[in-house]
């Protein structure tokens, strides 16, 4: 079974461009995670998809981040304009269903330096 | 108050030795928890979860709850080198019906040889 699989693994840009990231959850998996990790803390959630609908984006800096899940697969994550304390590694998890005894799995992540 | 709260060490243990990782979490209706390992530059993978009372044992990990005292716990049983990484502990709230995981920050193992 294949994993989670994000792109790009990793991005440098400069404060105040804009930044893309995607993410393909496991085949099945109805509900989407997107994570932030700061160096040195745990992850932090960011917006939570069940299929193609929001269940959870009280964290989201809504200003500046954005993200979709048009299909109910695949999701990208999107920042503008990038600050300097966005760099961190964002996370892409995925789980079958959304109840609280649900594994969620994580793909590789993408680490962003934000100049 | 953290909502998951962990030492982040770093936690040094010798080879061999019984390594422990505590956790404690704020919210009294918490039903699910979760371990995570993460080695460096590595996103988290799942070792265990626990829903009830009491330990739960998975070749040499056991994991601890106790919802009283809020408190759940991580034994790793003859440690290797392989064993060095950062463990998160999750939980999801008793009033969460999104399975809404709420990390810590982490405690660092550094296993010795």
């Amino acid at each position: 079974e294949a994993g989670v699989a994000q792109s790009p693994r990793y991005k440098i840009i400069e404060k105040r461009q804009s930044v893309a990231f995607w993410c393909n959850p496991i085949s099945g998996h109805a509900t989407l995670y997107w994570y932030q990790q700061i160096l040195g803390q745990g992850p932090k959630l960011l917006i939570q998809f069940q299929n193609n609908g929001v269940v959870d984006d009280s964290q989201l800096p809504k200003d500046r981040f954005s993200a979709e899940r048009l299909k109910g697969v695949d999701s990208t994550l999107k920042i503008q304009p990038a600050k300097l304390e966005d760099s961190a590694v964002y996370l892409c998890a995925s789980s079958f269903r959304r109840t609280e005894k649900e594994t969620q799995y994580f793909g590789p992540g993408t680490r962003l330096l934000v100049l | 108050q953290k909502e998951v709260e962990q030492n982040s060490g770093p936690l040094s243990v010798p080879e061999g030795a019984i390594a422990s990782l505590n956790c404690t979490y704020s919210d009294r209706g918490s039903q699910s928890f979760f371990w995570y390992r993460q080695y460096s530059g590595k996103s988290p993978e799942l070792i265990m979860f626990i829903y009830s009372n009491g330990d739960k044992e998975d070749g040499r990990f056991t994991a601890q709850l106790n919802k009283a005292s809020q408190y759940v716990s991580l034994l790793i049983r003859d440690s290797q080198p392989s064993d060095s990484a950062t463990y998160l502990c999750a939980v999801i709230h008793g009033s969460s019906n999104t399975g809404k995981l709420i990390f810590g920050q982490g405690t660092t193992l550094q296993v010795k040889p």
